[in-house]
């Protein structure tokens, strides 16, 4: 079955410095693959996603991911952070083919953004 | 842009009583999704529906039913809430080949 894994529940940076929160999936078949936000109290949305095109996505916010199909990744980045980054990030797969496009998350990773 | 509501931010019931949580598009969707969020275990998929009538279990259906007798509307039903179902409950909405879009979430308590 198609999981993913993001690497660290909680990541702490200080505003102005470099944001990597990684993600690894596994697959056979390179699936499709999404970045959603959650701020506090509100619902998911959508950073950026990976559909077969450019390995290196550009998102929302000044965030980017690359997509390495030999390390089965897919880490999100910013170089530069803000203190309203901090919310919790979901790395998501639709595996090619995926019934319906049903989405299988990460457990998400929370960032926190010192001043 | 898509707009998908969900009926209540916060709704506190006991156990034992049946709950209703409302979803409702404002845009053509065919497919519709109830996820439950809990800490340290990401979401996970309760059900969805591709069409009207239509429902599928996801991974985690036990103590759960839906109900989509209209297109904009997808209910989630719990038919005797208990304490383990306190959770974050999100709805979401998708076009076939666009992407996910996400309503707020209703925070349930069963005391």
């Amino acid at each position: 079955a198609q999981s993913v894994t993001q690497l660290g529940s909680h990541v702490s940076v200080s505003e102005g410095a470099l944001v990597l929160l990684r993600c690894n999936y596994s697959s056979s078949v390179p699936p499709y693959l999404f970045w959603y936000v959650q701020y506090p109290n509100q619902g998911l949305q959508l950073l950026l996603k990976y559909t077969s095109a450019a390995t290196l996505v550009k998102g929302i916010n000044g965030f980017e991911a690359e997509f390495k199909k030999s390390e089965t990744s897919f880490h999100l980045t910013k170089p530069s952070a803000h203190m309203s980054d901090a919310a919790e990030y979901f790395c998501a797969v639709r595996p090619y083919g995926g019934s319906q496009g049903n989405l299988i998350f990460g457990k998400g990773t929370k960032l926190s953004v010192k001043p | 842009d898509v707009k998908v509501t969900q009926s209540s931010r916060y709704l506190v019931k006991r156990t034992g009583e049946k709950v209703f949580l409302e979803c409702v598009q404002d845009m053509d969707h065919e497919n519709m999704f109830w996820y439950r969020q809990d800490p340290g275990l990401g979401l996970r998929l309760i059900y969805f529906s591709y069409d009207v009538k239509m429902k599928e279990k996801g991974d985690i259906p036990e103590g759960y039913s839906v109900s989509r007798e209209k297109k904009e509307r997808f209910s989630l039903i719990l038919e005797s809430a208990s304490t383990n179902q306190t959770s974050m409950y999100l709805c979401a909405t998708k076009r076939q080949g666009s992407s996910y879009t996400f309503g707020s979430g209703t925070r349930l308590t069963v005391v």
